[in-house]
């Protein structure tokens, strides 16, 4: 299985508080995601990043923000979590683009998050 | 733009029974495409994977799928299934070079005794 822990698995905040989530990785791969899960909606890429320090919006990018500071870890931050943030997050790996690679991403276990 | 629907939502099944779970994509330019498998409180795992070739693949579990360039579909089979095979299931597809996998909405298989 891929490396993939994302912490904390579950919390629950109020509306108007930060919300941190972390992915860490041990694989060493250059692509790492945040996708959102809901009914109805499947997976939707909040954002992904293409390296340490590169980083670009997916379609739901609005009321987040990421930082890639090194390889391993990939945080996505709810500046003031409103209560449609209620959520699954899923962080997901990519060994991105290149000639051999297909496009598959391993995913880590999820993050529930409940905003009161 | 790619896209990927899922038809339906949610299908019912006996065990043993043989199931179909249907997805087509939409793309002018050629694309991979994946099924990917979700056991509650889990995340996605790969089932199988389209790159090119046998448009026939077999993937874990005794799943399979057939690639139809003509009608853009990528249909998830078994010809048996068992109550541990109750998860939601997606497709997805990316296309060669690029850095984002679009997923279908999901279908989710009950398996009943």
């Amino acid at each position: 299985d891929a490396g993939i822990t994302q912490s904390p698995r579950h919390k629950v905040t109020e509306t108007g508080t930060p919300v941190t989530l972390r992915c860490h990785q041990t694989e060493n791969h250059r692509y790492m995601y945040w996708y959102r899960q809901d009914p109805g909606h499947g997976l939707r890429l909040i954002h992904y990043s293409y390296g340490v320090k590169d980083t670009d919006k997916g379609e739901v990018s609005d009321g987040y923000s990421v930082s890639r500071s090194k390889t391993e870890d990939f945080l996505l931050t709810l500046e003031s979590a409103t209560s449609s943030q209620t959520s699954v997050y899923f962080c997901a790996i990519g060994a991105g683009p290149s000639g051999l690679n297909t496009g598959e991403l391993f995913f880590g276990e999820g993050s529930r998050l409940t905003v009161l | 733009a790619q896209s990927v629907t899922q038809l339906d939502s949610q299908v019912p099944v006996f065990e043993e029974a043989p199931v179909e779970l249907r997805c087509n994509y939409s793309s002018s330019v050629s694309v991979y495409l994946f099924w990917y498998v979700q056991y509650p409180n889990q995340g996605l795992q790969l089932l199988l994977k389209y790159l090119s070739g046998s448009t026939l693949v077999k993937g874990i579990n005794g799943f399979e799928a057939e690639f139809n360039k003509s009608q853009t579909s990528f249909h998830l089979r078994k010809p048996s299934v068992h109550i541990s095979d109750t998860a939601e299931y997606f497709c997805a597809v990316s296309v060669p070079f690029t850095d984002k996998l679009i997923f279908g909405t999901g279908t989710r298989l009950q398996v009943f005794p």
